[in-house]
């Protein structure tokens, strides 16, 4: 069965700087790769998606690269801000739908 | 625009009662909702899929029966729990999209579902 990983639980960085997330996964070949943002007691907000031809995409401060090879996403918040700290979850697509279990990053001021 | 509501948002219920989530696309006509759980510090879990007038696809190990999904319109689906015990107290979230893919999904602020 497919499985997706979503690099440590929990992330705390300093405001300014670059937060990584990494989504790997297992036994699936997705279409495309999005991600999303939660806030507690919400539901998730769409940021980004990009598609298995593409390795790189950006949105403001937001940059996500996809490594088909390495079965791989990187999810990049430059210039963080306490605002960012949120889970963030990725998501895969194709025949299926799955997502990630979702990691929780902290912006410390 | 593409909001995306939810009704309840917070519903306690006796064992054994049905209980009704609706799901409505404000601003959009929504292709394709899709219905999720979410427990707690646990992903977002796809229960089924569902287009305006066929029936809902259902993911594996989901019952069909026990989780009544209608999609009535492009803008309204709802999640009918039906007898619902303890175990079934969860987060439920909807999405719609307007493409028939899980392209782009618009999520609602979820229904916080508890069973007493």
């Amino acid at each position: 069965s497919q499985k997706i990983e979503q690099n440590s639980e929990a992330l705390n960085i300093q405001e300014g700087k670059t937060a990584t997330l990494t989504c790997n996964y297992t036994n699936y070949s997705p279409a495309y790769l999005q991600w999303y943002r939660q806030d507690p007691g919400r539901g998730p907000v769409f940021l980004l998606l990009i598609r298995e031809n593409e390795k790189e995409k950006r949105k403001e401060r937001l940059k996500v690269t996809f490594d088909t090879t390495l079965k791989q996403s990187l999810f990049h918040i430059t210039a963080s801000q306490p605002a960012d700290s949120a889970t963030y979850l990725c998501a895969l697509a194709g025949n299926q739908f799955y997502f990630g279990t979702g990691t929780s990053l902290t912006v410390i001021p | 625009g593409a909001v995306v509501s939810q009704h309840p948002s917070r519903v306690i219920c006796k064992s054994g009662t049905s209980v009704k989530i609706e799901c409505r696309s404000l601003d959009f006509q929504a292709t394709t909702m899709f219905w999720y759980r979410q427990f707690p510090k646990k992903s977002l879990m796809l229960m089924a899929t569902s287009n305006e007038g066929s029936k809902a696809t259902y993911e594996q190990g989901v019952e069909k029966d026990k989780f009544l999904i209608n999609h009535a319109s492009l803008t309204l689906s709802t999640l009918t729990v039906t007898s619902a015990h303890p175990e079934d107290s969860s987060f439920y979230i909807c999405s719609a999209s307007r493409s028939y893919s899980y392209n782009e999904q618009f999520f609602g602020p979820g229904t916080r579902l508890t069973v007493l």
